[in-house]
């Protein structure tokens, strides 16, 4: 089956500063690529996806990647505010999986005023 | 568009125990799946349903159990309830049938069992 690994487990950056968070998964059938978002005591919350057709996307701050050849995805945060501290997920479906995502082990984001 | 629900938010059982939880998708999604969240094993997937037939199934035993009714909501059920099943149950929807759905999740169910 899939198996997503992510790094590093923890980051802290100062405000303004980029923040980077890379996985990497092993089922070349794997298609779709979303990262969410947790928040003390909520579910995860989407913040960004991509599929395998494409190699980059951007919404404002938020920026993905996908290199399929290497079977590595990563998360690019710009101009980081404290709001951005959370916990982030990376995660990976496709094949026959479905609605079924395999997620990464979590990034520890911090972001210190 | 509302999101996705659950209930009940919080609740603590007995070992031995069973529970029911619930999920309402987004309007109009038709595929539900469950996920366990702990600190030890991260986000974990328990299974998937689709037009009410369960189209993936994760690695947990058979005490868990899930079922889709025709209007798309779900339920999974806990038989036998351990300590270790203390956890986060997530709830997520998706909007199409095949592979690469856009997932949304709902707050989840905060499970204690002593």
């Amino acid at each position: 089956g899939e198996n997503v690994e992510q790094h590093p487990s923890t980051l802290s950056v100062q405000e303004g500063d980029s923040a980077v968070i890379k996985c990497t998964y092993s089922d070349s059938a794997s298609n779709y690529f979303p990262w969410y978002k947790q928040e003390l005591g909520k579910g995860p919350q989407l913040i960004i996806d991509i599929r395998s057709n494409v190699g980059e996307k951007k919404d404002q701050r938020i920026a993905v990647t996908l290199n399929k050849t290497a079977k590595h995805f990563s998360l690019h945060i710009t101009e980081t505010q404290p709001e951005d501290s959370a916990v982030y997920f990376c995660a990976a479906s496709g094949g026959t999986s479905y609605g079924k995502l395999t997620f990464g082990q979590g990034t520890i984001l911090t972001v210190h005023p | 568009k509302a999101g996705v629900t659950q209930t009940p938010r919080y609740l603590i059982k007995t070992r031995g125990q069973q529970v029911t939880l619930s999920c309402s998708p987004i309007s109009g999604h038709r595929s539900v799946s469950w996920y366990q969240q702990t600190p030890g094993q991260g986000l974990q997937f328990l299974f998937e349903y689709f037009s009410e037939t369960q189209r993936n199934k994760g690695n947990f035993p058979g005490r868990f159990s899930g079922r889709q009714f025709s209007n798309s909501r779900s339920e999974m059920n806990v038989s036998t309830l351990e300590l270790g099943d203390s956890a986060l149950y997530l709830c997520a929807s998706g909007s199409g049938s095949g592979t690469g759905n856009t997932i949304y999740f709902g707050e989840g169910s905060w499970l204690t069992v002593v």
